[in-house]
């Protein structure tokens, strides 16, 4: 088991281009869920998948957003045309879920992206 | 909307002694769970102990423990024997349906030597 990863680590990217960031979680957790934090704040849910299907979107995921999980492996987060204010940590977890709660969720290192 | 409060930005504790982190949260869920997780300057965040609402009994792991008052939407943390490596940003979380969490603002905690 070697635990959720997330690739890049780091991204410093130009405002205005896109950017990719890679998660492959836990093999055979059939939850994924993509979280951002900022410096000296909580993470943020941004949408979460079961499976294959991307059950819920945050308010917080603009449409310059768009996450993927096909056949429910690893998933990816594309930011389009990125903007300072999307300068943050890219949390990535996963969790074996049997139920709706009390699921425990392993979270990968972050992947932090710098817009300049 | 859930919302977790942690008033307590900082907290130092010297070594072996005991501190407590504050949290309270709001939820209209009638069955959830509580979290306190630990995420050190590597950034991982790390599950420190959950809690079932239901549960009235208090949940422990070796030197963590939470007093939950559930009527009061109180779920605090208790760290006995404060080891260095104990030191790191603490988050409270609340979950939703789908195991979604939502988190607090975080309290640093300083150990001491």
């Amino acid at each position: 088991d070697t635990g959720v990863s997330q690739d890049p680590r780091h991204k410093i990217t130009k405002r205005g281009q896109n950017v990719t960031f890679r998660c492959d979680p836990i093999s055979e957790h059939n939850r994924l869920y993509w979280y951002r934090q900022t410096l000296g704040q909580g993470p943020e849910f941004l949408t979460y998948f079961q499976n294959e299907a991307q059950l819920e979107k945050s308010r917080l995921l603009s449409d310059r957003f768009s996450a993927e999980r096909p056949k429910g492996s690893f998933s990816t987060l594309e930011i389009q045309r990125t903007e300072q204010g999307d300068s943050a940590m890219y949390l990535c977890a996963s969790s074996l879920a049997r139920g709706n709660f009390g699921n425990t969720i392993y979270f990968g290192e972050g992947s932090w992206l710098t817009v300049v | 909307a859930q919302t977790v409060t942690q008033s307590q930005p900082e907290m130092s504790v010297q070594e072996a002694e005991t501190v407590t982190l504050s949290c309270t949260y709001d939820t209209s869920e009638s069955d959830y769970y509580l979290f306190w997780y630990k995420q050190p300057p590597s950034r991982q965040m790390i599950l420190v102990i959950r809690q079932e609402a239901y549960k009235q009994q208090n949940a422990t792991e070796n030197r963590f423990s939470v007093n939950f008052q559930k009527a009061a939407k109180s779920f605090s943390l208790k760290i006995s024997d404060s080891q260095l490596g104990d030191a790191a940003m603490y988050f409270c979380a609340a979950e939703e349906v789908g195991s979604r969490l939502t988190f607090g603002e975080g309290t640093q905690l300083t150990v001491n030597p």
